[in-house]
């Protein structure tokens, strides 16, 4: 069984809509919950980070993480066609490596 | 100021032989990362770099994978008698400080393609 699970996709929303993206995970010690933004031959890069239960927002964007059920979510608010990209979640230990889903492809139509 | 760079963008070779993949994380950054990511997959952890020694070599799939950081800044990353298996993305990624919650900002990858 994978450490990480996460909602393969592809997502296809029209502009404005509202896009919820999610993870399961089993490792009891990751302490560290990120999501990442990929674009097509590019490197990930970063787009939140917490390391607690509950809610963190950041404009357009929310990270949701739900310890008790090993379950994170990152929402995005009023999709523009510029966030049409990958999207990984990404979990860390305290051993600096961090393990990642496979990624969700979204689409944000005009 | 510079990302992380990495060189070549794009490695084809054969099976069989032998190729060097080059890292240049930021400036100051200490911590240095190895992932390989397949299509369709996420980034797969290979190595770790805490100034000049491997901190945790735990994700290199076998002893063909090797990976330096002499100097505590450039890393390369050294694949020997590579495999089709081995074609894939090799991305780069360093942080200010030993993660777990340090930022890893990561190179634009280096597409290896093994025939």
């Amino acid at each position: 069984q994978k450490e990480v699970e996460q909602d393969p996709g592809p997502l296809s929303v029209p502009e404005g809509a509202i896009v919820s993206l999610n993870c399961t995970y089993s490792n009891s010690a990751f302490q560290y919950f990120m999501w990442y933004r990929q674009y097509s031959r590019k490197g990930p890069e970063l787009l939140m980070y917490t390391y607690s239960s509950g809610n963190k927002e950041d404009g357009r964007f929310t990270a949701q993480v739900d310890k008790s059920s090993k379950y994170i979510s990152l929402f995005i608010r009023d999709s523009q066609p510029s966030d049409s990209a990958t999207y990984l979640c990404a979990f860390n230990t305290n051993a600096g490596k961090s393990t990642f889903g496979d990624g969700t492809t979204l689409t944000v139509k005009p | 100021g510079a990302g992380v760079s990495q060189t070549p963008s794009n490695k084809v070779t054969e099976k069989g032989k032998y190729v060097e993949l080059r890292c240049d994380p930021i400036s100051g950054h200490t911590a240095l990362y190895w992932y390989r990511q397949s299509l369709g997959q996420g980034p797969e952890f290979l190595i770790y770099f805490q100034g000049t020694g491997a901190a945790d070599d735990s994700g290199l799939p076998n002893d063909r994978f090797f990976a330096v950081r002499p100097e505590g800044s450039v890393s390369t990353l050294k694949i020997q008698r590579t495999e089709r298996g081995d074609s894939a993305v090799y991305l780069c990624a360093s942080s200010f400080k030993r993660a777990p919650g340090n930022e890893q900002f990561f190179g634009p990858g280096t597409r290896l393609t093994v025939l």
